[in-house]
């Protein structure tokens, strides 16, 4: 079965702190993607990245960066110097050969950016 | 580009009726995913249909059907709507298998 775990259901922080969201994700399968999801007030999930699972290289787009390790099932995610436009519930998702399209989420990470 | 739209935007119902919710997608993707948020269960992945085809479905009742067309416009259908319906469900469509999705923002039902 696969599941995605994201044990911080919110983080407050203060402007330009760094901060991490983590992600856990468990899966038999060797081929898998991974993804990660911004839903803003407004509600519409706006996408951040995905990843393979061949792919361990970390990334980074600005202030955000990515952090994959197959050895830990993990897949967390940095914002560095935070902005209060960064507040928002921030969801890691998974999809696995086979299935398709289908995401399997986790229940998100409420980030608070206080000014 | 235009992005993912759906409609209505804002639905209340009753118990007992149906509803039926519509998502036009990015032109050009055939995949279409329909996935249901509560603050309960969370997202939770309803179906996914490519090119006029079912491909996956969730665990979902009966009760929640959908169909695609030919030009990849989707609706999904929910019938004898129950209060723990009310939900916000969320289109997303897709160029290609696998790589990222792009939502709509959402049709919020409220079931009285």
């Amino acid at each position: 079965a696969q599941k995605v775990t994201q044990a911080q259901t919110e983080i407050s922080v203060v402007e330009k702190e760094d901060v991490t969201l983590d992600c856990v994700y468990e899966t038999r399968d060797t081929t898998y993607y991974l993804f990660w999801y911004k839903q803003p007030p407004s509600g519409e999930l706006v996408f951040l990245i995905r990843r393979n699972s061949f792919d361990e290289q970390n990334e980074i787009s600005g202030r955000y960066s990515w952090n994959f390790q197959k050895s830990t099932s993990s897949f967390n995610f940095t914002i560095t110097a935070s902005q209060v436009v960064d507040s928002a519930v921030y969801f890691c998702a998974l999809s696995h050969s086979g299935g398709y399209n289908k995401l399997i989420f986790g229940a998100g990470t409420r980030l608070a950016v206080h000014p | 580009k235009a992005g993912v739209t759906q409609t209505p935007r804002y639905l209340i119902k009753t118990r007992g009726q149906q509803v039926t919710l519509s998502c036009s997608p990015i032109s050009g993707h055939r995949s279409v995913s329909w996935y249901q948020q509560t603050p309960g269960q969370g997202l939770q992945f309803l179906f996914e249909y490519f090119s006029e085809t079912q491909r996956n479905k969730g665990n979902f009742p009966g009760r929640f059907s959908g169909r695609q067309f030919s030009n990849s416009r989707s609706e999904m259908n929910v019938s004898t709507l129950e209060l723990g319906d009310s939900a916000l469900y969320l289109c997303a469509s897709a160029g290609t298998t696998y790589n990222e999705q792009f939502f709509g923002p959402g049709t919020r039902l409220t079931v009285l």
